[in-house]
């Protein structure tokens, strides 16, 4: 299957701070999407990102799709602690349903 | 609401034992999926199938067989022949060429005693 690299693996940070994390491909995506799993739960869709480019929020969440197609970022700005979960990336290429996911970036946030 | 449901929640296997993992989706969608995944680590595909009475191996599909007798239905069993099944099963399930995405069911962990 297709490998996304997703970094970083794990991060630490105290509430308020912003954080960033991004997600690299070897192929060409068509659409990228951001989920965010708690502990025990299925993700579940944050942002969906269809052209490259796009730059999208939801709330204090940002997302870009790279202008390579090869890439996505995820922002979140002034974290709190409910943010708190394992983020993963997720690539499709051409017109499958079939989506690849990123390795997860697991997120703690220290009030 | 529309939705997927698993079931069940929590699962203990003796070694040896086949179990089957249940998902069932209210969503009108086409395609089904089940991923694997152990801690720390990303989702791994076991199998999917795009349309009743069709499925496609996965990445790991090996200890694994599934079903799709109907749409709205996609049970995983794990059999005996699958050496390491202790790990958290997802299932997802996505429209017909759809780029919105997966929708998940809250998963199921399974455990071997």
């Amino acid at each position: 299957g297709q490998q996304l690299n997703q970094s970083p693996q794990s991060m630490f940070i105290q509430e308020g701070e912003d954080v960033s994390m991004n997600c690299t491909s070897s192929s060409i995506f068509n659409t990228w999407l951001w989920y965010k799993q708690e502990p025990g739960e299925g993700p579940v869709l944050l942002i969906a990102l269809y052209k490259a480019g796009e730059l999208t929020s939801n709330g204090r969440l940002t997302a870009q799709f790279g202008i390579t197609r090869k890439d996505s970022f995820l922002n979140i700005s002034a974290s709190i602690p409910s943010d708190v979960g394992i983020y993963f990336c997720a690539g499709q290429l051409g017109t499958g349903n079939q989506f690849y996911f990123g390795t997860g970036t697991s997120l703690t946030v220290i009030p | 609401d529309g939705g997927i449901t698993q079931s069940p929640k929590y699962l203990f296997r003796k070694e040896g034992q086949n179990v089957t993992l249940s998902c069932e989706q209210n969503l009108n969608h086409d395609a089904m999926y089940w991923y694997r995944q152990d801690p720390g680590q990303g989702l791994r595909l076991i199998y999917y199938s795009q349309i009743v009475n069709d499925f496609q191996k996965g990445d790991i599909a090996e200890g694994y067989s599934v079903s799709r007798e109907k749409k709205e239905s996609f049970p995983l069993t794990v059999t005996s022949a699958q050496k390491n099944p202790t790990a958290f099963y997802l299932c997802a399930t996505v429209r017909e060429h759809g780029r919105s995405g997966y929708t998940f069911g809250s998963g199921t962990r399974l455990t071997v005693v």
